[in-house]
């Protein structure tokens, strides 16, 4: 089937450990994104990618990392800097301008 | 300032009635899109509808039509014959043109409108 595949589901980080969340798509679109969604918040941009070996600061991007080698991949590192990871975090992938964006279902994000 | 601004966190319908949810965004650009979708419980983001700045007509899509009214920089949801089913979170998201050079542009959404469908 076509679609974003994000893993894992659910995620648990200890004090000052860095995280990996897995966006992988098989869409061929050429841009990524990645958000963070808090209660009451909406969507916020932490990471976009338009084409491979490029990306962009969103809004939030202090203590997250990304990295583009492959179209397919956009993994997301929350690194120990980012002292409130706790939310939902949904990886988007875009086509065309009018197109609208493909969402993965997301992975959630708790410190123990 | 906001690009997208929900002013209703809430709203309540009765199953079978219409509901319209608010949208208003703000832009100086002439060649943008609007975006409305909708985020069950369970956290999905589905895609509902679409609207070009330079589209004439309204956009429809089943049940859902989009009221866009461009001097005023609004585009606001029409729910008609609500479900049960359509008790879940709504946004609404803008992407502005694209800029020289650029490719595709990002989105920028609204904090949402939690709407409870009861029988």
């Amino acid at each position: 089937d076509g679609g974003i595949t994000q893993s894992p589901k659910y995620l648990f980080r200890k004090e000052g450990q860095n995280v990996t969340l897995s966006c992988e798509q098989n869409l061929n679109h050429d841009a990524m994104y990645w958000y963070r969604q808090d209660p009451g918040q909406g969507l916020r941009l932490i990471y976009y990618s338009q084409i491979v070996n490029d990306f962009q600061k969103g809004d939030i991007a202090e203590g997250y990392s990304v990295s583009r080698e492959k179209k397919e991949s956009f993994p997301l590192t929350v690194t120990s800097a980012q002292k409130n990871p706790t939310a939902f975090y949904l990886c988007a992938t875009g086509s065309g301008s009018n197109q609208p964006q493909h969402f993965g279902d997301g992975t959630r994000l708790s410190i123990l | 300032a906001q690009k997208i601004t929900q002013t209703q966190p809430g709203m309540f319908v009765q199953e079978k009635e219409a509901v319209t949810l608010d949208c208003t965004y703000d832009t100086s650009d002439q060649s943008y899109g609007l975006f409305w979708y909708k985020q069950p419980s369970s956290g999905e983001m589905i895609f509902l509808i679409y609207q070009g700045s330079y589209d004439e007509q309204n956009a429809t899509e089943g049940r859902y039509s989009l009221n866009f009214q461009k001097a005023r920089k609004s585009a606001n949801l029409v729910i008609s014959a609500s479900q049960l089913g359509d008790s879940a979170m709504y946004f609404c998201a803008m992407r502005e043109g694209r800029k020289r050079g650029s490719t595709l542009g990002r989105l920028y959404f609204g904090r949402g409108t939690q709407l409870t469908v009861w029988p």
